[in-house]
Parts: C-alpha cells; sequence; structure tokens
C-alpha cells in the first residue's frame, strides 16, 4: 500500500536544529516530489518547499530559504527535511506530502505529522 | 505571493444541507492549480478537489468545486455528519503555494 510514513515527535531547544524523515514507497520514490508543509495549531498549513525524488532538484519557500534543506536517501527510499536556527514559532505539525508533477492532482497523499515542540 | 482568503470562517449547518464554501485569491491562480482539502482534528489534511473541479480518488460526488481565476467554490451538496471538518484551498504547482486560512463547518 502507498503511504507515506513520518518520524516520531520531537522537542527541541530555540537555536537547535531539527531533521524529519519521510518514508515513501518504492513507487512514490521514483518519480514523484515531496512537499513539506507545516501547521501551528489552530492555523492553516504553510507550504515550505519541495524535492524531486529522482533528480533531487528542490525548491524552498522564501521564508525558509536561508535555512531549510530537503534531501533524499534513494537507498531507503527515504526523504528528509533539515531546520536550522529554531524560535519557538517554529512550534508545529510537520507534514510531507506526494505531489506528482505529471499528474498535478496537488497533494495527493499525506504523511501521518511529525510534531515539533521548540521551547527552553 | 498569492493569498487566499477563504469565506466564512465557520458556517454552521445541518445535515442534508448544502454548503458553500468561497475561496478567493489576490491574483490570478495558474492553469486554475486550486485544489480543496478536508481536515479533520488530529489528522493529516485530506485531498478532495484538484485542478479547481476535478475529484480525488475516492472522494464521494456529493463534493465538487468550480471556479477560475480569483474565484473559488467547494460545494458540498447534502451534508452528511462525517462532513463537518475544517476545509482548506490551496494554489499549487509553480514553487510558490499558498494556502487558506480555513473554512470551520459545524453542525447547527
Amino acid at each position: 500500500q502507498e503511504q507515506l510514513v513520518q518520524s516520531g515527535a520531537e522537542v527541541k531547544k530555540p537555536g537547535a536544529s531539527l531533521k524529519v524523515s519521510c518514508k515513501a514507497s518504492a513507487d512514490t520514490f521514483t518519480s514523484d516530489d515531496i512537499e513539506w508543509v507545516r501547521q501551528a495549531t489552530g492555523q492553516g498549513p504553510e507550504w515550505m518547499g519541495w524535492m524531486n525524488l529522482n533528480s533531487g532538484n528542490t525548491g524552498y519557500a522564501q521564508k525558509f530559504q536561508d535555512r531549510v534543506i530537503m534531501t533524499r536517501d534513494t537507498s531507503i527510499s527515504t526523504a528528509y527535511m533539515e531546520l536550522s536556527s529554531l524560535t519557538s514559532e517554529d512550534t508545529a505539525v510537520y507534514y510531507c506530502a506526494r505531489y506528482r508533477p505529471v499528474i498535478r492532482n496537488a497533494f495527493d497523499m499525506w504523511g501521518q505529522g511529525t510534531m515539533v515542540t521548540v521551547s527552553s | 505571493e498569492i493569498v487566499l482568503t477563504q469565506s466564512p470562517g465557520t458556517l454552521s449547518l445541518s445535515p442534508g444541507e448544502r454548503a458553500t464554501l468561497s475561496c478567493r485569491a489576490s491574483q490570478s491562480v495558474t492553469s486554475n492549480y486550486l485544489a480543496w482539502y478536508q481536515q479533520k482534528p488530529g489528522q493529516a489534511p485530506r485531498l478532495l478537489i484538484y485542478g479547481a473541479s476535478s475529484r480525488a480518488t475516492g472522494i464521494p460526488d456529493r463534493f465538487s468545486g468550480s471556479g477560475s481565476g480569483t474565484d473559488f467554490t467547494l460545494t458540498i451538496s447534502r451534508l452528511e455528519t462525517e462532513d463537518f471538518a475544517v476545509y482548506y484551498c490551496h494554489q499549487y504547482g509553480y514553487s510558490r503555494d499558498t494556502f487558506g486560512q480555513g473554512t470551520k463547518l459545524e453542525i447547527k
């Protein structure tokens, strides 16, 4: 069954870095994009950026450009999102989602979310 | 950045009624790449509609999307109890994605 499985909840101190993983099925990993979206409590989702799993090409939202890096490990079908210089405003649920550029059917599959709390 | 404004913020209706949710963009959405999602507490968003009017796989036909340019609508023809949730619109496809702030659909 196609699915995205994310790493578990994290608690971080201000100034630290965060790395969230997203394991995809083999079919997804060959051709699709993985998008990263975060959602603070009671807020709408916020798009952070994308990575193409085949080429490794990335695109980041301007807001995060200076402190986000998206990578992948093709040997284990896993994508990663690393966010540095954390502040309390980075407390949110972080999601990975699949986007199929050929079909352009928006984000049709989502991970279960990773709760990240930034607190001293 | 395209700002998506959803209205109303909260919609109170009864099961069996028709729901109409609006999403207005600050500028034209390229190729009408506008999606709608449903989100329930503690869950990830679930894709309902993409390309403004195409239903995603497995979505009941009581959900429909319409609109183009800057004005888009999600219609739920006959509400069922499981439809009460928060709905978000999302413009996508050109690496400058944005989401609306959401409409909460609650039971009256």
